[in-house]
């Protein structure tokens, strides 16, 4: 069965700092990825996703991951966070479903803390 | 991507009872997806709804507490059923769009009382 495994509960970061969010999963194939987050009182917003080529991927709101085989991971990076992206971050690993669509698996989530 | 909204957004109910969440998509989708997220918990998967065929259920869930409807290609209802206070959740639907690409509603906020 797929899992996903986000190893940080809660992290701090000084805005204007770089980011790194883990994400480690499990699963016999290749797998598709997905990065998302979720505001206070908010859905569920898509950040990024990986199906397959180039294993860095770029996306929203200057969001990029790094899709990694052989340790499988695809953490997440931002180069120079913002106090706005205070939420917490879920990985999610979907594998296709006969007929259409995915089933996501979703890890425990990250919660992120920006410090002014 | 999909706009999607729930009704109602948020709601406080009394053990025993049932509440009927709606979910409504602004374009035709094969699949919509019900989740549950506990406090301070991540996402579980509760039923997948197909349009025309009954709802799959996952593991630990079943239909006799958490009926599916799906009459149409824009719109699904969840009812959580006979209520207890370990049903506080937020509820929240997604659909499939574009490349295999999830989309959520902004949840359903319930307490149970």
């Amino acid at each position: 069965a797929q899992s996903v495994t986000q190893p940080d509960i809660h992290i701090t970061v000084s805005e204007g700092a770089s980011l790194e969010l883990r994400c480690n999963y499990s699963y016999g194939a290749t797998p598709y990825l997905f990065w998302y987050v979720q505001s206070p009182g908010q859905g569920l917003q898509l950040l990024l996703k990986y199906f397959s080529g180039d294993t860095l991927v770029q996306g929203i709101k200057g969001f990029e991951a790094e899709f990694k085989r052989s340790q499988s991971s695809f953490n997440l990076r931002k180069p120079s966070v913002h106090w706005s992206d205070a939420a917490e971050y879920f990985c999610a690993v979907g594998f296709i479903l006969t007929g259409g669509g995915n089933k996501l698996t979703f890890g425990t989530g990250t919660q992120l803390k920006v410090e002014l | 991507s999909a706009v999607i909204s729930q009704k109602p957004s948020r709601d406080i109910c009394q053990r025993g009872t049932s509440l009927t969440i709606q979910c409504q998509v602004d374009s035709q989708v094969t699949m919509m997806f019900w989740y549950r997220q506990q406090p301070g918990q991540s996402l579980t998967l509760i039923a997948t709804a197909n349009q025309g065929s009954e709802a799959t259920y996952e593991s630990g869930f079943v239909i006799d507490k958490f009926p599916i409807s799906r009459p149409n290609l824009t719109f699904s209802t969840l009812t959580v059923s006979n209520m207890s206070p370990e049903d506080s959740s937020i509820y929240l639907c997604s659909v499939v769009a574009g490349a295999y690409e999830q989309y959520f509603g902004p949840g359903t906020r319930l307490t149970v009382t």
